[in-house]
């Protein structure tokens, strides 16, 4: 049981390079989440997604873009990357009740040079 | 906007010593409480929960948390802590969104081991 599968683990990138991160869950599960993860900040949410082909913005979503094309698949994008950007970043899914678990991937490490 | 405190950035606590990490939140409702423990390297897993009842819910790996409305708190303890306890500890609640539910959380409290 993979649970939650995030790809790349480790990626450097150079200022205005584009790439995505792709994240995978095989647990049928509605919701699926990307955080990114700074030092002394936590947690804090990107975007999210309630559904195939439905995504929402959260807490930090500027320079990122999300897609939902299929229900276990949710992709994170940077269009042109910035040093600002370097950090771990953490997807999740759960059901679709907010008193559904979490579950989390193991994160990709990005550095943006 | 609902928030998560955690006071504490870093604790220090020798083997085999009690352990309480902090947490307060704010929250118009009743919340729904997490505990998150992160190992170096590693994704989030996820300790204990607290929805609603028993103001003091058991978890994995011995730990505890209760819930106390009074003072918007839901510290994580545990009796007897072990080195591999050493990691990083992130309280949250589950908020509703417009377009869905999701978790805010601290900003984390780092734990080490002493022998």
């Amino acid at each position: 049981n993979a649970g939650v599968t995030q790809t790349p683990k480790f990626r450097v990138l150079k200022t205005g390079q584009s790439m995505t991160l792709l994240c995978a869950q095989d647990m049928n599960h509605e919701y699926m989440y990307w955080y990114r993860q700074d030092p002394g900040m936590g947690l804090r949410l990107i975007h999210y997604s309630v559904g195939e082909g439905t995504t929402a913005k959260g807490e930090v979503p500027d320079g990122y873009n999300v897609s939902r094309l299929k229900k276990q698949n949710f992709l994170l994008g940077l269009e042109s990357a910035a040093p600002s950007q370097t950090s771990v970043y953490f997807c999740a899914s759960s059901g679709w009740d907010v008193k559904n678990i979490q579950y989390f991937g193991a994160g990709t490490r990005l550095s943006v040079l | 906007a609902q928030s998560v405190t955690q006071p504490d950035i870093h604790i220090t606590v020798s083997e085999g010593a009690s352990l309480e990490l902090r947490c307060n939140y704010s929250y118009g409702a009743t919340p729904y409480l997490f505990w998150y423990v992160q190992s170096p390297g590693q994704g989030l897993q996820l300790l204990l929960k607290y929805f609603s009842g028993d103001t003091l819910v058991q978890g994995i790996k011995g730990f505890e948390a209760e819930f106390k409305r009074s003072q918007s708190s839901f510290n994580l303890r545990k009796p007897s802590v072990h080195w591999s306890d050493a990691a990083e500890y992130f309280c949250a609640v589950g908020e509703v969104f417009q377009a869905g539910t999701a978790l805010i959380f601290g900003k984390g409290t780092t734990l080490s081991v002493s022998s």
